[in-house]
């Protein structure tokens, strides 16, 4: 079956300890995005990446790292998380928004906490 | 700074009745619009839309782009319970290959 996958699915934590959110799909895409939703906000972009080895900010980068050493994973990493870091986090994924579908495919979302 | 805009925020409705929801944008080099239904947890896929004046239909889901007055609209009739969602409308930036959504509409379907 053709899916996101994000791990975890729930997290409580607490200020400066770090984590990682992986995400991993089976689609075989090139293009894969995190995103962040909070109340009033929408879904705001964090960090994308094209292919292997290629990364770029989006909107809202400060305070997350990733990484792209394989095409099906992109893990999201908080090196030192802080309470507004509170969120739900989206990982998606695409074969290429330069194509025509432009389709993103989501993950089913880590809500995180930190304390 | 690129910007979409949804509106209403939020719509309650009853069953059998016909809904629009409208989403405005403000980006650099658009290149196509997406509409997504969020339920429970993860958006799902409703519609594309590149061309200007060409509906896209999918059952009693419909939607329009009009990229001269820089604006889509997402039509529902004969709603249901099941059409209570939040429905998010994201505009794809050419060259950015980046997405800028909405706020959402949260859309509520009485019996």
């Amino acid at each position: 079956e053709a899916q996101v996958t994000q791990n975890p699915r729930y997290l409580i934590t607490v200020t400066g300890k770090k984590l990682t959110v992986t995400c991993s799909q089976n689609m075989n895409h090139e293009y894969m995005s995190w995103y962040r939703q909070d109340p009033g906000l929408g879904l705001r972009q964090i960090y994308y990446s094209m292919n292997v080895e290629v990364t770029d900010k989006g909107d809202v980068p400060e305070g997350y790292k990733v990484s792209r050493k394989e095409k099906r994973n992109f893990p999201l990493i908080l090196e030192s998380p802080s309470p507004n870091q509170t969120s739900l986090y989206f990982c998606a994924s695409s074969l290429g928004l330069a194509g025509v579908t432009g389709e993103l495919f989501f993950g089913e979302g880590s809500r995180l906490t930190v304390l | 700074e690129d910007k979409v805009v949804q509106s209403p925020l939020s719509l309650v409705v009853h069953e059998g009745d016909t809904v629009t929801l409208n989403c405005s944008y403000e980006v650099t080099n658009f290149r196509s619009l997406l509409w997504y239904k969020q339920e429970k947890k993860a958006p799902t896929f409703l519609f594309m839309l590149t061309s200007s004046g060409i509906e896209k239909k999918s059952g009693r889901l419909s939607s329009i782009l009009d990229k001269k007055e820089l604006f889509s609209i997402l039509n529902i009739t004969a709603t249901q319970t099941g059409d209570s969602a939040v429905y998010l409308c994201a505009a794809i930036i050419q060259g950015a290959q980046k997405l800028v959504f909405g706020q959402g509409t949260r859309l509520t379907i009485n019996p």
